[in-house]
């Protein structure tokens, strides 16, 4: 199957700082990539659909200047928190298709952010 | 607006059978997809359905109507590793993976 990396697994932050998290399709190259923010017990929430080669696009409520996404190639996008703060703690996980197999999305590890 | 209602929680014994109830409603459909997480980890792909019908992979099936809006997993022979949360989701008309909210399966011995 499709494999997607995603690194760091776990990063404590301090408040104020900037964090990037990386996202990469290892065996295929993904056009899109989507990200997705996780609270404890609650379901994946689409934060951004990442293009490459463009600009990404964002779900209503969340912010572009924050959550600063990069699709520099067709295997990697990168999420970047900006001035963190405790309320940005949380999972996130980003996840890309496979052309053709679209129906079907692949995840990476996924990233728990903890900002003190 | 789009949402998909399933139950938040879910008990069986192990051995035995369960099913997880979805219904959907989202701008655009392009098929119904289920998604296992274990606590910690990443959700991994378990079955699709683009058309009205049963697919079975092993213990697990998946079932969708597309006239009424709703789909369902089956799991057959319960082990404790399913012990899991179990999200549907739907892939809507601007090409997304919208999830539920996801349905948080306990197996009892």
């Amino acid at each position: 199957g499709a494999v997607v990396s995603q690194h760091p697994s776990r990063v404590i932050c301090k408040s104020g700082t900037s964090v990037k998290i990386e996202c990469r399709s290892l065996d295929f190259q993904a056009t899109t990539m989507f990200w997705y923010r996780q609270f404890p017990k609650q379901s994946l929430m689409l934060m951004a659909t990442s293009n490459e080669g463009s600009k990404a696009t964002y779900e209503q409520g969340v912010e572009k200047d924050k959550f600063l996404i990069n699709h520099a190639s067709l295997t990697l996008s990168t999420l970047t928190v900006t001035s963190a703060h405790p309320e940005d703690s949380s999972f996130y996980i980003c996840s890309a298709r496979v052309q053709g197999r679209s129906t079907e999305a692949f995840f990476g590890q996924g990233t728990r952010l903890t900002v003190v | 607006g789009q949402s998909l209602e399933q139950p938040s929680e879910v008990t069986a014994v192990e051995g035995a059978i369960v099913q997880i109830n979805c219904t959907y409603q989202t701008s655009g459909f392009y098929g119904l997809s289920w998604y296992q997480q274990h606590d910690g980890g990443a959700p991994t792909f378990l079955s699709y359905n683009g058309l009205d019908g049963l697919e079975e992979t092993g213990r697990f099936s998946s079932f969708l109507s597309r006239s009424d809006s709703y789909g369902y997993l089956l799991l057959q022979e319960l082990q404790m590793k399913d012990s899991a949360s179990y999200f549907c989701a739907v892939r809507d008309g601007d090409d997304k993976i919208i999830f539920g909210k996801g349905t948080r399966l306990h197996i009892l011995p």
